[in-house]
This record gives structure tokens, C-alpha cells and sequence, in this order.
């Protein structure tokens, strides 16, 4: 089984330049995740979707958008990107309410120049 | 806003030794998780804490889980070489499964 598939694995942009990081499961899992990880800080999250249709805020998710194109993907939108947006980027999925662990795509190495 | 505080935030151990991280965390919960990351991978799961009292154990890692105390330990027997990667734990909150890691335990086992 794939799992989660993340594209691109890295990128680079110039600032204010945009870009979308795609995300895709073949767990049949009904919520999906983006963080990011920086050196010291962990992973903290973006945003999320807890279904097929909704989407919502996570801790920091200035300068971002997203889109649940379905139960199986969801896409990350940097429109106007800044180096403060340099990070590695995870994708994940989980199945909520079943209280099961959530499992992370293999990540997306952003730098922002 | 919930933190999560992970102990040590770096640890050098020799191999043979045993050790703990610990992970304390701010506001109530019940579903706590152990990630392992190596160095430019994804998260791997290690362990699912989901009621106070719930201990794990996977070859040299055990964990546990005190929901009283908001603690979650990783205890690691017998360290060897392999075990050496960056740990995390992860708090579930709220809905939607949501998680708050610590800022990770990078382990290093030497020889």
C-alpha cells in the first residue's frame, strides 16, 4: 500500500512566488492533516479536515489555503510565498473516531529564497 | 493552548544503558502517541496510549501513560545503535483527531 503520497519531495521558490503541495491516501481515511516541521519546534499544525467537504484553522495557518478535493486528497496553496515559509511539510491522514494513529506522507522540503 | 513538553531535548547514551524521555503536556487527554523520526524521513508510529495506565512495550522501548500526572514516558532498555533517531510524542485533543507534538527527543546511542 502507498499510504500517503506527498509531490513534490522538494521545492524550491523565489518569494512571492506560489505553489501547491499535493497530498493524496489510499487509506480510505476520513480526516487529513498538514503540518510542517521546523529545526526545535516539532511538527505544528496548518490546517486539517476532518471530512470529506470541510476544512479548518490550525495553529499557524497564516499564509496558507487548502483544498479538500475529495475524500482521498488534500492540497496545500502557498499564493505569495515568504522565507519564513521554509520548513519541511508533512501530510497525513487518520481515520477520527476510531482512535487509531495517524499515518504522515514522506514530506515535502520547501525553501523559500 | 495546549503545550507539550518533551525531556530531554537531546540525550547522547552509550549502548548497553537505559533511559527515559519524558513528555508532559497541559490540558486533559486520554490519546497520547510515540513517533520515530530518522533524519530526512517521515514520522513512523510507535505507540498508542489511549487510557490512564496504558503501558506498550516493542522490543527495547516501553511506553506508558499517566493521565492524572499528564506524563507519557519512553523507556528504552539496553540502547543500541538503531534506536538512534529524533522521538516524538503527540497529544490528541479537541475533534477531529487533531495533534500537538512536543519538540522531539533526538537520541543518540554510541557505541
Amino acid at each position: 500500500n502507498a499510504g500517503v503520497t506527498q509531490t513534490p519531495k522538494f521545492q524550491v521558490l523565489k518569494t512571492g512566488q506560489s505553489m501547491t503541495l499535493q497530498c493524496a491516501q489510499d487509506m480510505n481515511h476520513n480526516s487529513m492533516y498538514w503540518y510542517r516541521q521546523d529545526p526545535g519546534m516539532g511538527l505544528r499544525l496548518i490546517y486539517y479536515s476532518a471530512s470529506e467537504g470541510t476544512t479548518d484553522k490550525g495553529e499557524v495557518p497564516n499564509g496558507y489555503n487548502v483544498s479538500r478535493l475529495n475524500k482521498r486528497e488534500f492540497s496545500l496553496r502557498l499564493e505569495s510565498a515568504a522565507p519564513s515559509q521554509t520548513s519541511v511539510y508533512f501530510c497525513a491522514s487518520s481515520e477520527w473516531g476510531r482512535r487509531v494513529e495517524a499515518f504522515f506522507g514522506q514530506g515535502t522540503r520547501l525553501t523559500v529564497v | 493552548e495546549l503545550k507539550v513538553e518533551q525531556n530531554p531535548l537531546f540525550l547522547s547514551m552509550q549502548e548497553g544503558k537505559n533511559y527515559t524521555i519524558y513528555c508532559n503536556y497541559s490540558t486533559t487527554s486520554d490519546r497520547l502517541y510515540w513517533y520515530r523520526q530518522d533524519p530526512g524521513k517521515s514520522l513512523e508510529s510507535l505507540f498508542v496510549l489511549l487510557s490512564n495506565g496504558a503501558v506498550k512495550q516493542e522490543g527495547r522501548l516501553m511506553a506508558s501513560l499517566d493521565t492524572k500526572a499528564r506524563l507519557s514516558t519512553l523507556h528504552i532498555t539496553a540502547a543500541v545503535h538503531d534506536l538512534s533517531a529524533t522521538y516524538f510524542c503527540a497529544v490528541e485533543t479537541g475533534t477531529a483527531s487533531k495533534l500537538t507534538f512536543g519538540t522531539g527527543t533526538r537520541l543518540q546511542v554510541t557505541l
